[in-house]
């Protein structure tokens, strides 16, 4: 079994709609997190989410945790053609230290 | 702002030879990290180290890795003998501290791009 899948594998919206993400994981967590990857590029931080909170923004991202469903989703308004780009959930399991990625979402924005 | 460097950008060797992938985490980060990514496919854990020493390794990280701080700021990862499945992008990451109950964000570099022949 698989500890953070990502739905839909690819998505591709107009500019200026918005863009929803799921995750979905198998064991408890200490944490949640998400991340970009441009094409071939290094992996930049966007937020993080504890398991005691059930929401969280930043700027334009809204980020969601169900621990009951083991779920989280990442929601990007009003997108730009900058936002393309892969993004990736990763959680921290208890007692852990690693991340462990899912497979991630390529997101495409046509202008 | 402060970020984690990794050098080189793009490393190819042939099969058999050792290669050093560096990085240089954020300078007050305490725990260091090496991830490496298949092309296509995930992100996955190689190794932490905190205090001079692995605090947690996944089964990839065989007898051929290594990792060492051997100084104040560089950390490095050896694979001594490389094989073409290792041919990856590797990504360093850095994190403050961690604590029971508390975790932060790991901040990761670009990444060094490894191509084995």
């Amino acid at each position: 079994s698989q500890q953070g899948e990502e739905d839909p594998q690819a998505l591709s919206i107009q500019e200026g709609e918005n863009a929803t993400m799921n995750c979905s994981y198998k064991t408890s967590i200490n944490n949640l997190q998400w991340y970009r990857q441009n094409s071939g590029r290094g992996l930049v931080h966007l937020i993080l989410i504890r398991s005691n909170e059930r929401e969280k923004h930043s700027g334009r991202l809204r980020v969601t945790l169900d621990t009951s469903k083991k779920s989280s989703s990442l929601l990007i308004t009003a997108s730009r053609a900058a936002d393309t780009a892969s993004y990736f959930c990763a959680t921290i399991i208890q007692g852990a230290q690693k991340l462990v990625f899912g497979q991630g979402t390529r997101l495409t924005i046509n202008p | 702002e402060p970020e984690v460097t990794q050098t080189p950008s793009h490393q190819v060797t042939q099969m058999g030879q050792e290669v050093i992938l560096r990085c240089v985490p954020i300078s007050n980060h305490l725990y260091f990290y090496w991830y490496r990514q298949i092309l296509g496919q995930k992100v996955e854990f190689l190794v932490s180290f905190y205090n001079n020493e692995i605090s947690e390794k996944s089964e990839i990280f065989d007898d051929q890795f290594s990792v060492e701080r051997p100084d104040g700021s560089n950390f490095t990862l050896k694979i001594r003998s490389t094989k073409l499945e290792d041919s990856a992008m590797y990504f360093c990451a850095s994190s403050p501290t961690v604590g029971p109950g508390l975790y932060y964000e790991q901040y990761f570099g670009p990444g060094t791009r490894l191509t084995v022949t």
